[in-house]
């Protein structure tokens, strides 16, 4: 059974940093592409990153030079470091596993993020 | 960025009666493979976000074909046709021809 458990999330002072974890368990992380996705308080889904099977890594705009997202294959993690947190970062933080043509099939229960001082 | 705009945001529906969401995409999702990337999720209270359909009438592992998707192009609808009360949640649109957005959401409650 494929399982996402998310970690990490917790208050953090504006311009702090936090690494979220994503433990996998039912598939091997290296063999799909993974992503993060977010949701601020009452509003809709905003996609964060992406790592692909190779390696790439690409992010939105809104987070890029600040957030990297990685993995580690012995410990089928998936990881977001999170750097010069701002207000507007406060949401919920969702991993999701990809596999083509399919999409992002499996979610994570998320974990909050708030930045606040 | 590609933005999805999904209609209605909310949609009151009796047991047993179908019901309909629209999502209607800023350019059309056809991407240079071929494919139309367009999904819909689900968001059940205190559930993780569940895939329901992928490429655009394909249902996922597990859903009920009560369940449907169709369309094409840029308009794209959701229907299940006899609502039932594990139903209850938020439906989202969702692209990934060109990265990934999301449309609004509809919250679909029992009258």
């Amino acid at each position: 059974e494929v399982q996402l458990v998310e970690s990490g999330g917790g208050l953090v002072q504006p311009g702090g940093s936090l690494r979220l974890s994503c433990a996998a368990s039912g598939f091997t992380v290296s063999s799909n592409y993974m992503s993060w996705v977010r949701q601020a308080p009452g509003k809709g889904l905003e996609w964060v990153s992406v790592i692909y099977t190779g390696g790439s890594t690409y992010s939105a705009d809104s987070v890029k030079g600040r957030f990297t997202i990685s993995r580690d294959n012995s410990k089928n993690t998936l990881y977001l470091q999170m750097n010069s947190l701002r207000a507007e970062d406060t949401a919920v933080y969702y991993c999701a596993r990809g596999s083509s043509p399919v999409g992002l099939d499996y979610w994570g229960q998320g974990t909050l993020v708030t930045v606040s001082s | 960025d590609i933005v999805m705009t999904q209609t209605p945001l909310s949609s009151p529906v009796t047991l047993g009666q179908p019901a309909s969401i629209s999502c209607r995409s800023s350019q059309s999702l056809v991407h240079s493979d071929g494919n139309t990337y367009l999904s819909w999720l689900q968001q059940r209270p205190g559930q993780p976000l569940r895939l329901l359909i992928y490429m655009i009438s394909n249902r996922f592992s597990g859903v009920p074909d009560r369940f449907s998707g169709s369309g094409a192009g840029t308009d794209f609808t959701l229907k299940i046709s006899r609502v039932e009360a594990e139903d209850v949640g938020v439906y989202y649109c969702m692209q990934a021809t060109q990265w990934w957005t999301f449309g609004q959401g509809t919250k679909v409650e029992i009258k």
